[in-house]
């Protein structure tokens, strides 16, 4: 089954723990980004990447790092994460950037 | 300003009814259009994808672009209760712009 997957799905930790939330596509898409969804400010990209080892910075990409090594994972590094960081996180990923997006399941995080 | 608005609603109608929703943007680079269905904690699945101006038809649902008015809709026929879900609509060009999504509840 086509999908991307997400994990942790939920997550709760405190104030500067490092973190990483995994991604993965078994679609072959070159194309993967990062959402955060909080409420009244709808999806905020955070970084994207266009393909393996090309990676940019979206909207908010203030306190988040990435990595693309391999073309079907895409985590999401949070090397000191604060209270402001917690909200709804979705990986997506399509074939292009000009294609339709394929989002993961989401991962809810709490920091305290 | 926002690059989509969207009026977040929500949209309360009885089943049956069309449901219209609609979404303008302000960047003229975008050349695609989407709306996304999202259910409550689920992540956004698509429902349409538009490439530049124009009508599209899938089942009960229309999407229309019209690009000179920088305008994106969706229209739902025959709205059923499981169509209660938060719409978003997006656009772009090499990335994508979402809306703040609308909250609509089709009343059995």
């Amino acid at each position: 089954e086509a999908q991307v997957t997400q994990n942790p799905r939920y997550l709760i930790t405190v104030t500067g723990k490092k973190l990483t939330v995994t991604c993965s596509q078994n679609m072959n898409h070159e194309y993967m980004s990062w959402y955060r969804q909080d409420p009244g400010l709808g999806l905020r990209q955070i970084y994207y990447s266009m393909n393996v080892e090309v990676t940019d910075k979206g909207d908010v990409p203030e306190g988040y790092k990435v990595s693309r090594k391999e073309k079907r994972n895409f985590p999401l590094i949070l090397e000191s994460p604060s209270p402001n960081q917690t909200s709804l996180y979705f990986c997506a990923s399509s074939q292009t950037s000009q294609n339709a997006q394929y989002f993961g399941p989401g991962t809810r995080l709490l920091v305290l | 300003q926002k690059e989509v608005e969207q009026d977040p609603g929500p949209l309360s109608v009885p089943e049956g009814a069309i449901v219209s929703l609609n979404c303008t943007y302000s960047n003229s680079a975008f050349q695609y259009f989407m709306w996304y269905r999202q259910y409550s904690r689920k992540g956004p699945e698509l429902l349409m994808y538009t490439y530049s101006s124009g009508n599209k038809e899938d089942g009960r649902f229309t999407a229309q672009v019209d690009k000179s008015s920088k305008y994106i809709s969706l229209f739902i026929r025959d709205s059923q209760p499981s169509d209660s879900a938060t719409y978003l609509c997006a656009g772009g060009n090499n990335r994508l712009a979402f809306g703040k999504g609308n909250q609509v509840v089709v009343i059995p």
